[in-house]
């Protein structure tokens, strides 16, 4: 069985404060790495797809790095802001299969 | 671009009726949707996998003659919850990939959340 585990389960913290959390998947047959960003009553939102070991994205304060060896991939948000409000989901795509999601981490700003 | 809609966002119905949820790509043709489901505190998990124009494609446990899929156009796929129970309320949400963009992304509904009595 395939397990996509993201910690920390929730986070709270103040506004200006930078937070990061983490996902890790099985480091066998990777194919992609998804991370989406999902607001209550809206659709979850593409933040990144990452395919290559030590890949690092970034969109605006939002950063993804990537190490497939070792199966795991951080999540940076740099300057935490309230619109920062969200629960963050990371999924693994095999290289034969489908999206298998971790349970997200739910992250509150406070202003 | 890349939006995909889906119908009711919540539903109540009472055990034994059918309920059906529709997902729909707005500006794309989705080749390829997706339905999945989540329970409290779980992650979502894949229901099932349509092509446009034939059959889905089951996952491990789900009954596909309780959950009847329907991807019958490129911009179109149904979800039918048969003989619903208090056990099948659960949030369900749909995905679609569309074969011309990057085989790698898939966008998703807001989900429908559905209540048995």
């Amino acid at each position: 069985i395939l397990n996509v585990e993201q910690s920390p389960q929730s986070l709270h913290v103040q506004e200006g404060d930078s937070t990061n959390f983490t996902c890790s998947f099985p480091s066998s047959n990777f194919y992609a790495l998804h991370w989406y960003r999902w607001e209550t009553a809206k659709s979850p939102e593409a933040l990144f797809v990452m395919t290559l070991n030590g890949d690092e994205k970034k969109k605006g304060r939002i950063s993804a790095t990537l190490n497939t060896k070792e199966g795991y991939s951080y999540l940076y948000i740099k300057g935490s802001q309230p619109e920062d409000s969200a629960t963050y989901l990371c999924a693994f795509k095999g290289s034969q299969g489908n999206l298998i999601f971790g349970k997200g981490t739910k992250l509150s700003v406070k202003p | 671009g890349a939006v995909v809609s889906q119908h009711p966002s919540w539903v109540i119905c009472k055990s034994g009726t059918s309920v059906k949820i529709e997902c729909r790509s707005l500006d794309f043709q989705a080749t390829t949707m997706f339905w999945y489901r989540q329970f409290p505190k779980q992650s979502l998990m894949l229901m099932a996998t349509s092509n446009e124009g034939s059959k889905a494609t089951y996952e491990q446990g789900v009954e596909k003659d309780k959950f009847l899929i329907n991807h019958a156009s490129l911009t179109l796929s149904t979800l039918t919850v048969t003989s619903a129970h208090p056990e099948d309320s659960s949030f369900y949400i749909c995905s679609a990939r569309d074969g011309q963009l990057e085989v790698y992304e898939q966008y998703f509904g807001p989900g429908t959340r559905l209540t048995v009595t």
